[in-house]
């Protein structure tokens, strides 16, 4: 099993739908849970944080379960400028311990 | 605010040409740094990480070789560059623990012909 798996897609929505992406991981040490997104070419970005109370921000609303060992993003009302790779990034104990997921593609069509 | 820079942005380079990549981070003292590489469609791999100077972990067995002269500058390197070693090489930051992120430079296309 994978340390950190994820739904390779691609997923392709409309603009306006809403989407959600999964990720799993497998050490349940693991301490910090990260959604970073990454455009075609470019260097990845981090887009947010997840707690475990989950947080949002704006259209983007993140969730960890610890119990299942995952984490969740849901983009609402999706837009054109959403489509990229986004990443599920989980932390364990010390900064060199962070395992980033394959990646998900997402296309938003208009 | 804290910055990296990385360059060169892009680089041919022959085969068994020797390669020096550079990265420097600004407004933070003692990051952790590291360098990835993510071939074309592929997923990020950790090539090396340091945790202060002169101090490099490497997680692959390879051609290539990391150095942290300074603080806030982190090399990689290779005498001779095979043709699996294109790629885009990412440098990052980040605090000691982690657990606020990474912050990427905005990488090197490196193509070896």
């Amino acid at each position: 099993r994978k340390e950190v798996e994820q739904d390779p897609g691609p997923f392709n929505v409309p603009e306006g739908a809403t989407v959600a992406f999964n990720c799993t991981y497998s050490n349940s040490a693991s301490q910090s849970f990260f959604w970073y997104r990454q455009d075609c070419r470019k260097e990845p970005k981090l887009l947010m944080s997840v707690y475990s109370s989950g947080n949002e921000d704006g259209r983007f609303t993140a969730q960890l379960n610890r119990a299942s060992q995952y984490i969740s993003l849901l983009i609402r009302d999706s837009k054109l400028s959403d489509s990229a790779t986004y990443l599920c990034v989980v932390n364990g104990t010390g900064g060199f311990k962070t395992i980033f997921g394959a990646g998900t593609r997402l296309f938003v069509k208009a | 605010s804290q910055t990296i820079h990385q360059w060169p942005a892009t680089l041919v380079q022959p085969v068994g040409s020797p390669l020096s990549l550079e990265c420097t981070v600004e407004g933070t003292s003692n990051p952790n740094l590291y360098w990835y590489r993510q071939a074309a469609g592929r997923g990020l791999q950790l090539l090396f990480y340091s945790v202060g100077i002169g101090q490099i972990s490497s997680e692959v067995p390879q051609n290539l070789s990391a150095s942290r002269p300074q603080d806030r500058q982190f090399i990689l390197s290779s005498k001779k560059l095979l043709l699996s070693d294109s790629g885009f090489y990412l440098c990052a930051w980040s605090g000691r623990q982690g657990h606020y992120g990474y912050t990427f430079g905005s990488g090197t296309r490196l193509t070896v012909v």
